[in-house]
């Protein structure tokens, strides 16, 4: 099974909205990624933990907090979002550190609106 | 120094085809070359990847010619097929950074 899973699918929120992504994978797979993706453009690093440690934080603003439960959970906390944060999310996750040559798997994303 | 610069923004090649994309790059500690394939509405998912070790890389009509001393890479997808239509990144990584560097992408359109 290669299957990285995210939900919700489609997200609505306001300003004022506190929300939360969620993705999973089931892979044995140490190091799990969001990005950020805009239409047209090439997904964007935002964060990556490996081993469940935050490694990599791509100066995210902090309306964006990440977080990891355990090694086949990962979380995007959301609050105080601004109109230009619409875009398609991301997650992924690799074996270990994907620059390295492991394959990066990715999710189907969550389509992200801010009103 | 982190770029990766990928030509063309966007491509249409007629059914049975060659679809010829291009990646170049500088930094010299990339040493991980894949190449991502996108579907509207769907996550990238792994096309093909090379080493620098070796210069090209077959898998079925997808081929990736590597270039070293020119740091260039490419992408040819041989008799494309409308179901090729797809957006398609190439990327480098290097065990230095952990992270991939995605190209911009090119937009490919197989017309029947």
């Amino acid at each position: 099974d290669t299957e990285v899973t995210q939900t919700p699918k489609h997200l609505v929120m306001g300003m004022t909205n506190k929300k939360s992504l969620k993705c999973e994978q089931h892979m044995g797979h140490r190091a799990m990624y969001w990005y950020k993706q805009k239409a047209k453009k090439p997904p964007e690093l935002m964060f990556v933990y490996s081993y469940e440690k935050l490694s990599i934080n791509e100066s995210v603003p902090s309306r964006f907090s990440p977080e990891c439960p355990n090694s086949s959970l990962l979380n995007l906390h959301l609050h105080a979002l601004q109109p230009e944060d619409s875009a398609l999310y991301l997650c992924a996750s690799s074996a270990l550190l994907a620059g390295i040559g492991e394959t990066q798997y990715f999710g189907p994303g969550t389509r992200l609106l801010v009103l | 120094q982190q770029q990766v610069k990928q030509s063309p923004q966007s491509l249409i090649v007629q059914k049975g085809g060659i679809s010829i994309i291009n990646c170049a790059y500088e930094n010299t500690a990339f040493d991980y070359f894949p190449w991502y394939q996108q579907f509207p509405g769907k996550g990238p998912a792994l096309l093909i990847a090379i080493r620098p070790d070796v210069s090209e890389k077959k898998e079925g009509r997808f081929t990736i010619s590597f270039n070293k001393s020119a740091k260039q890479f490419s992408l040819h997808i041989m008799d494309s097929q409308p179901g090729d239509s797809a957006t398609y990144f190439c990327a480098a990584g290097s065990n230095q950074g952990g992270k991939l560097i995605f190209g911009q992408g090119t937009e490919l359109s197989v017309k029947p």
